[in-house]
Parts: structure tokens; sequence; C-alpha cells
């Protein structure tokens, strides 16, 4: 069975630095890998996905993340944070039979 | 293109009383995902159809919860009889099985308080 870590329950950072979340994984296949972000009263919106290829990739509002499989990794990553990132943050791994498990997920906090 | 729809929103009712929830994934999506959100953690899945097929429903608590998804479209979440631990936010997402990836777009949830 698959399984996520995201070691930071909260995490704060000021406005225009930037900030790294962390997530690992426990699959013993090629996994497919999300970060999603939660606002407050909302659902999940994907962020970003990494299934094959390039493991360094893109997602909306500048967000992008690595996957390092000798880690098990896939650490998400923005180089100047906006007051509206402010969210809970969840990393996924997804298996290709359709199963996906959720990480705890990080809250970021942003100071003015 | 209008995203997964979910209602009610939110619901307060006392234990023991029956509850439903329902949902209506996006347009062509033919999977559909159940999901509890307890505070603080992250989502965990319920079921998950594919069509009208349940393919994945181990985590359902069977004694008092049950689902359908008629026609391979809607689908409603139910439970009969609450509990105080049934509080939580319950999540409804769809995907387009394409490629297998399993890309998941989430409804706003529906926040379930039992008194």
């Amino acid at each position: 069975a698959q399984s996520v870590t995201q070691p930071d329950i909260h995490i704060t950072v000021s406005e225009g630095a930037s900030l790294e979340l962390r997530c690992n994984y426990s699959y013993g296949a090629t996994p497919y890998l999300f970060w999603y972000v939660q606002s407050p009263g909302q659902g999940l919106q994907l962020l970003l996905k990494y299934f094959s290829g390039d493991t360094l990739v893109q997602g909306i509002k500048g967000f992008e993340a690595e996957f390092k499989r000798s880690q098990s990794s896939f650490n998400l990553r923005k180089p100047s944070v906006h007051w509206s990132d402010a969210a809970e943050y969840f990393c996924a791994v997804g298996t290709n039979a359709g199963k996906s498990t959720f990480g705890d997920g990080t809250t970021l906090t942003v100071k003015p | 293109e209008a995203g997964v729809v979910q209602s009610p929103r939110y619901k307060i009712i006392e234990k023991k009383q029956p509850v439903a929830f329902w949902c209506n994934p996006i347009s062509g999506h033919n999977t559909l995902y159940w999901y509890r959100q307890n505070l603080g953690q992250g989502p965990e899945l319920l079921i998950r159809y594919e069509n009208e097929e349940a393919v994945d429903d181990s985590q359902l608590p069977k004694d008092r919860f049950s689902a359908e998804r008629l026609k391979g479209v809607d689908s409603t979440l139910k439970i009969q009889p609450a509990e105080l631990g049934d509080s939580a936010v319950y999540l409804c997402a769809s995907s387009l099985t394409t490629g297998g990836t399993y890309e998941q777009y989430f409804g706003p949830g529906t926040r379930l308080t039992v008194t």
C-alpha cells in the first residue's frame, strides 16, 4: 500500500520569500504524484502533477515540484510567495489502478 | 465548463438521524470518488466508481454508509444512522481516466456536523 508523509504541519514565511514544502511517499512502483491546494471552505485544487518524463514539473500560480526517485520525494517550491498563497497544501500519490492517497497537509501562513 | 457540484454545503443533524449528500461530477468524467476529510487531515477515500460500478469501497463503513451512482453520472452518499464521529467534510471528486492518469477535480465539499 502507498503512503504519503508531509513532515511539516505548519510553515510560516514572509511575503516575497521562497517556499519549499516537503513530501515523501512510499510506493513500490512508479508513482503518479500530485500537489493540491485547499483554501478555507473550499475543495482541493490541483497545482501540478508528475506522471513521467522531466522530473521538474511546472504548475499553476508559479509553483513547481521536483520528483527525486532516490529520495522518494516530491517537494513543492515557489521562488516568491504572495499573501494569497496562504492555504493548506496536500501531496498525494496515485497508482495506475486509480487509487490516490493523500498526506495530512501543510498549512502555509504568509507574513506581511 | 462547470466544476464538480455538491449539495448541501453544510448540514447539521442530531446523532442517529439519517443524512444524504449529492454530487454531480464534471460532464464526461467516468470516475467518481467520495472522500471524508477530518479536521487537520487529508482526504480519505470512502468509495470510487468507474461509471456505475463501485470498484473500491474497502474503506466505506458499510454498516451505516451507502452510496449509489445511477446511470453513471451523479451520485448520492448516505449515512444512517449518523454518529458523532461522522462529523467531517465530505468531498466528491471526478476524473476522466484517459491514459490512466486519474487527475482528480474536487467539489467544494459538504461540512457535516453531528450533535
